[in-house]
């Protein structure tokens, strides 16, 4: 079957250490996205990308890194200078990255900063 | 740039009654409209998308949403709903503003469907 998926489901971090989110796709889909959602705020962009070897800054990318090396994966790293990481992340994908593309979301993984 | 309201941040209501939820949008040239749906723990599962022509749109689970430029509105209804519906439903537009295909979501409204 494809889809999206993201490893792991829960994730633990003490403050101040780097965590790195997988995403991988196999629905041969060029663009991909990662979002951030809390409570009451919906989904905010972190960072997304068209194209491989090719990404751009969404809303809030300051304190995440990510590389997009080849088609099918988008790992998200969130680093130490991410002021409040703890919260829900979702990767996504569309075929293209034009605005009629719809994003296909993963089952997300929360990660939790102790 | 873009901005989406969800006038409700939680609906409640008895099974099988109707229900919208209301998503109003900032004005653009051009817009895309979608709904999602998010049952707890999980990702987001699209429910329906307008992209031009008839600004009555059909979707899964029964739901449907109005386009209504003039008010910028893209409302969700369902005549009848299954205490099954009770999830968070998220409104977005899409952002053709610049480079790539940005959505921008409202602040989600929870519906809880009570027996």
């Amino acid at each position: 079957d494809g889809g999206i998926t993201q490893s792991p489901k829960y994730l633990f971090r003490k403050e101040g250490q780097n965590v790195t989110l997988s995403c991988e796709q196999n629905l041969n889909h060029d663009a991909m996205y990662w979002y951030r959602q809390d409570p009451g705020q919906g989904l905010r962009l972190i960072y997304y990308s068209q194209i491989v070897n090719d990404f751009q800054k969404g809303d809030i990318a300051e304190g995440y890194s990510v590389s997009r090396e080849k088609k099918e994966s988008f790992p998200l790293t969130v680093t130490s200078a991410q002021k409040n990481p703890t919260a829900f992340y979702l990767c996504a994908s569309s075929i293209g990255g034009r605005s009629t593309d719809t994003q296909y979301f993963g089952p997300g993984t929360r990660l939790t900063v102790l | 740039a873009q901005s989406v309201t969800q006038l409700d941040s939680q609906v409640p209501v008895f099974e099988e009654a109707p229900v919208e939820l209301r998503c109003n949008y900032s004005s653009s040239v051009s817009v895309y409209l979608f709904w999602y749906v998010q049952y707890p723990n999980q990702g987001l599962q699209l429910l329906l998308k307008y992209l031009s022509g008839s600004t009555l749109v059909k979707g899964i689970n029964g739901f449907e949403a109005e386009f209504n430029k003039s008010q910028t509105s893209f409302h969700l209804r369902k005549p009848s709903v299954h205490i099954s519906d009770t999830a968070e439903y998220f409104c977005a537009v899409s952002d053709n503003g610049g480079y790539g295909n940005k959505l921008v979501f409202g602040a989600g409204t929870i519906l809880r469907v009570k027996s």
